[in-house]
């Protein structure tokens, strides 16, 4: 199984300023005949299924704020918040789809400070 | 627009058999695969497995190979998922998701307890 590691567990950050979440995987997720990097992003509420911000690594999904944004290849990942805003607060979790069993990370909690 | 709603929470005892449904609506169901995926309470998520509707094709987290069986149902466009020999460490929120997981089931609570 591909094991993905995120980092930090939590993380603090004042309002307006940056966040970032780093991801690694036990393998790399960059497929060689199309050069994209099975890799996604998740945000998760309390109560709240899982919420897709971010695929192929770095393409944000339809109506996520531009503030998001993903980066990264092969075993390492950065999700990152421009300018956190307080409806920022959640779990966010790395997705690997480059093979079955799929995996996710730990998660890492955002919060204001 | 694209909707999966599942069954309601449900309580068993250990030992047990549970059987969970996602509706899908809104697209062809057999053009996409259905993942499951649960979440214990305060933790994080983790993939049990997926099921194409148009091959009937499954494909299990060795995990749970053995215990989960995913069925489909094209004529209600439903997918089921039944998770057999249930034990406490069970006790999740399962949630059901389509292809790409941009769209997800609200969730079922299943909690086992005797």
């Amino acid at each position: 199984d591909i094991v993905m590691t995120q980092s930090p567990d939590s993380l603090a950050v004042s309002l307006g300023e940056r966040a970032t979440i780093n991801c690694k995987s036990g393998q790399s997720l960059l497929y060689s005949s199309n050069n994209k990097n099975y890799l996604a992003w998740f945000q998760q509420k309390p109560g709240q299924p899982p919420k897709l911000l971010i695929y192929w690594a770095s393409i944000r999904e339809s109506g996520v704020p531009d503030r998001f944004s993903g980066s990264g290849s092969g075993t390492d990942f950065t999700l990152t918040i421009s300018s956190l805003q307080a409806e920022d607060v959640a779990v966010y979790y790395c997705h690997q789809y480059y093979t079955t069993p799929r995996t996710f990370g730990q998660g890492t909690k955002v919060e204001i400070k | 627009q694209v909707h999966l709603v599942q069954s309601g929470a449900e309580v068993k005892k250990p030992g047990a058999s549970v059987k969970v449904s996602c509706k899908a609506s809104g697209y062809t169901f057999t053009s996409y695969h259905i993942h499951w995926v649960r979440q214990a309470p305060g933790l994080g998520l983790q993939w049990m497995g997926m099921i194409n509707p148009g091959l009937n094709s499954t494909n299990y987290a060795q995990k749970f190979q053995g215990r989960v069986t995913l069925t489909t149902d094209t004529s209600t466009t439903t997918v089921y998922m039944e998770l057999s020999s249930l034990r406490s460490d069970d006790t999740a929120v399962y949630f059901c998701a389509r292809q790409t997981m941009a769209v997800w089931g609200q969730g079922t609570t299943v909690i086992v307890s005797s």
